[in-house]
Order: C-alpha cells, then structure tokens, then sequence
C-alpha cells in the first residue's frame, strides 16, 4: 500500500464549478498535510497546508483534512482554465523530515 | 531573493557516464531535499541534507547515487555509470527549518536524459 494516494484521473469540470481532488495516507503519524499545484513541466508550488482536522479556507481553495478517516481533500471554487494543472497531495510525518507525496492528480478546467 | 535554483536544467548523458545535478537553496536556508520525478508520477523522496551533513538517504538507491551539501557551494547528486531507468526529473527543494512544517520551496528542476 503506498503511503499517499490519489487518483490520478484525469479529473475534468467546467469553468466556474468546484473541483474536488482526493488524498489518502497511510501512516497514522502522518501530522501535515500540504497540497501543491505543478504546472506541466514546471516545479511544484505550496497552495495549502492543514494540520487539524476540519476546514480550512484560503480564498477560493478549501483544504479538509479527517485524521480518524485518514483522508484529505482540496476544493477548488468558481474553477478557472488557470487552475488546470497536476495536484500533489503530500504527508508528512513529525520528526521524519520528509515530505512523502502522492502520485497526483491531473486536472482541467473546461472553458 | 532569488528561488531555488538548479543547474543543468537539462542534461544528456549516454549509459555509463556521470551526471552531476547542482541547486542552490534559496538564501537562508540550510537544509536541502532531493526528489525524483518520472513521468505521470509524484514525487520520490530521496535524501535530505543539512551543511555537510546527511539528514536522511532513505530514498537514495544504494548503488551509482550519491548527494552532497559542502559547507561552501551548492549541493550536488551525482549519479554514477547512468542507466535509461535514470531519466527524470530531479528536483531539489530547500527549507528555512526541518520540513515538519512542509514549507519546501522547489527549483525548476534538471530533467536528465539517458540515451
């Protein structure tokens, strides 16, 4: 079992709708959750970071995270064709100094 | 202030040679990740480095690969006797403290090609 999964899709909306992308961890250490967005043939960029469980908003992205379930997700409102690119949903675990990622799943808005 | 920043941003090496990637973290920071991408897949932890030291190679493969942060200079992975499996993308990320936080800025990355 890998440590973090993702469906790699590809996972297509419509403009102006909510793209919801999926992550699930393994390790019951795992105490970070981070979502990055990699443009193709770009580096990846942090978007959002959660550690408790709940929500969390940042403009128009929501992280949730459910540690009794182990899952993470991030929504995305009112998507955009800008918002077309590989999300990476990484773990990582308290005193292992490592970020361990996901395979990450392709998304595209459609205009 | 400029990002991280890594060099080549491509390289070409035939079977057998060396390649040696290069990053510079950004300024401030002092410790240094190496990741490895293959195409349509995430990313694959491969060693984090402090200033001359080496934090953790668990990801290292233990043969042909090896990873250095000097005290002066930038870090380097370098990869011995390249094979094709060896194509990808390496990227190198840098942090201001220890990635609990997860705070890693990454570079473009070196894309390696092995013919």
């Amino acid at each position: 079992q890998k440590e973090v999964e993702q469906n790699s899709g590809p996972l297509s909306v419509p403009e102006g709708a909510i793209a919801s992308l999926n992550c699930t961890y393994s390790d019951r250490g795992s105490q970070s959750f981070f979502w990055y967005r990699q443009y193709s043939g770009k580096s990846p960029e942090l978007i959002m970071f959660i550690y408790s469980n709940g929500d969390k908003e940042d403009g128009r992205f929501t992280a949730q995270l459910n540690k009794a379930s182990q899952y993470v997700s991030l929504l995305i409102r009112d998507s955009q064709p800008s918002d077309s690119a590989t999300y990476l949903c990484a773990a990582s675990i308290q005193g292992a100094q490592k970020l361990v990622f996901g395979q990450g799943t392709r998304l595209t808005i459609n205009p | 202030n400029a990002g991280v920043m890594q060099n080549p941003r491509h390289l070409v090496r035939r079977r057998g040679q060396e390649a040696r990637l290069r990053c510079s973290p950004m300024k401030g920071h002092s410790h240094v990740y190496w990741y490895r991408q293959l195409p349509e897949e995430g990313l694959k932890f491969m060693v984090y480095l402090q200033k001359e030291n080496i934090i953790d190679e668990s990801g290292m493969p233990k043969e042909r690969f090896s990873a250095e942060f000097p005290k002066e200079g930038p870090s380097i992975l370098r990869i011995q006797q390249v094979v094709r499996g060896d194509s990808a993308a390496y990227f190198c990320a840098s942090s201001r403290t220890g990635s609990d936080t997860g705070e890693l800025f990454f570079g473009e990355g070196s894309r390696l090609t092995v013919l």
